[in-house]
């Protein structure tokens, strides 16, 4: 059974700190790691790893893949309370893209 | 770009009744969607994987005959909850993909559709 687990599973942490969300997977037929971002509603997405030790960058936010290990991590710098929100971790396998999600860990930054 | 909508936000039903709840992907085609549902403070679970003119392909524990799903154009995926219980409430989010490649891996997501059996 393909498995993905995150850690922390919560987290607290103060204005302009900088954070790093872990993800680990046990799969057959990996084809790629994604990061999503869930506020209220539903998942935005944030980035897809494909490629171990090539950093996907978005503004504050990046993120890595390491294969051979079978993880990925996603920091956040100069974190902002607009950054509070479950990040979900997800990883693709087999020829038909599904997606099998960790349990998220849960960000809440404070003033 | 890759716009999911999902139609109704919100939906109240009594005990027994079928509820139909509508997934389209606005600016694009949609070879594949799925379908998710996510218990408060727990993850998203894949329910089941919709092709264009195929039949469903269901998770396992999932009934196909309670949760029955049709993916009659590209555009559109309907998952209706057949006589639903008020153990069927929960958050039914969709996703579709855009076709081509690796990038099929990224799923876009509606803005989910929140079920209450009364």
């Amino acid at each position: 059974e393909d498995k993905v687990v995150q850690s922390p599973l919560s987290l607290v942490v103060h204005e302009g700190d900088t954070v790093t969300l872990n993800c680990s997977y046990e799969v057959t037929n990996f084809r790629s790691l994604l990061w999503y971002k869930q506020e209220k509603k539903a998942p935005t997405f944030l980035f897809m790893l494909t490629s171990s030790g090539i950093e996907k960058k978005s503004g504050r936010l990046s993120s890595i893949l390491d294969k051979k290990e079978l993880f990925s991590i996603l920091n956040i710098t100069a974190t902002q309370t607009g950054d509070s929100a479950i990040y979900l971790c997800a990883v693709s396998t087999g020829t038909a893209s599904k997606l099998t999600f960790g349990t998220g860990t849960r960000l809440q930054v404070t003033l | 770009g890759a716009v999911v909508s999902q139609h109704p936000s919100r939906v109240i039903c009594k005990s027994g009744t079928s509820v139909k709840i509508e997934c389209r992907s606005l600016d694009f085609q949609a070879t594949t969607m799925f379908w998710y549902r996510q218990f408060p403070k727990q993850s998203l679970m894949l329910m089941a994987t919709s092709n264009e003119g195929s039949k469903a392909t269901y998770e396992q524990g999932v009934e196909k005959d309670k949760f029955l799903i049709n993916h009659a154009s590209l555009t559109l995926s309907t998952l209706t909850v057949t006589s639903a219980h008020p153990e069927d409430s929960s958050f039914y989010i969709c996703s579709a993909t855009t076709p081509g490649g690796i990038s099929t891996d990224t799923q876009y997501f509606g803005p989910g559709t929140r079920l209450t059996v009364l």
